[in-house]
């Protein structure tokens, strides 16, 4: 299987910083992405690994241990505007992506 | 560079009706997804295009669903007989072909309401 799980909610205050984890099955993927979406809108674009380790985005990071079948997100200098559901996506063939089901993120003040 | 873009945004429809859904992907983007979303959950993919060839379909679309993508560049998705559980957000994604991975750059989505 190539199931994806990842937390439902996490809050977190302004300024702050937040890890989202993202644990997976290792077979099947070959990929790990992670796109962010407010509500109503469409998946826009954060980061992706393939290979272990950690990248650096300005305030996002994402890092990939693929033996382990587990990647994070981390947000930086957290902003209002971060509120939004993170998706964790996995791909393989095609570059077909497999989402997880999303972790709400809320920032308060 | 206009991004992908996809026709109607919102479709409400009675159950038993047909509906087609269109998608623009970045011009020079090769390949072409669907996905579906319900509320709350992640997208699941439905199909996806390398130039005018469908080479995967997942086991979520039924019969009743059929994609085209005749000339490798826009893309219609056609929902036959809708059911109620047919209401999601439709999403198309483009992304380039090569080595490696390629972001995925998503449309707008379209709604569709099955009443």
């Amino acid at each position: 299987g190539q199931n994806i799980d990842q937390p439902t909610e996490m809050t977190a205050t302004e300024g702050a910083i937040v890890q989202i984890n993202c644990t997976y099955q290792t077979s099947g993927f070959n990929g790990l992405f992670w796109y962010q979406q407010h509500a109503g809108e469409a998946p826009t674009f954060l980061s992706y690994n393939v290979l272990d380790g950690l990248e650096e985005k300005g305030r996002f990071s994402s890092f990939l241990s693929r033996s382990k079948g587990y990647s994070y997100l981390l947000l930086k200098e957290l902003q209002m505007k971060d509120s939004a559901s993170y998706l964790c996506a996995g791909t393989g063939g095609g570059n077909k992506l497999t989402f997880g089901t999303g972790t709400q993120l809320k920032v308060e003040l | 560079d206009t991004g992908v873009s996809q026709d109607p945004r919102h479709k409400i429809t009675k159950r038993g009706q047909n509906v087609t859904f269109r998608c623009d992907p970045i011009s020079e983007h090769n390949r072409l997804y669907w996905y579906r979303q319900t509320l709350g959950q992640g997208p699941e993919f439905l199909t996806y295009f390398q130039n005018e060839a469908q080479l995967e379909k997942s086991r979520l679309l039924s019969d009743r669903f059929s994609a085209e993508r005749p000339k490798g560049s826009f893309s219609t998705l056609e929902i036959q007989r809708t059911e109620q559980g047919d209401s999601a957000m439709y999403l198309c994604a483009s992304s380039q072909l090569g080595q490696g991975f390629y972001e995925q750059y998503f449309g707008p989505g379209t709604r569709l309401t099955v009443t």
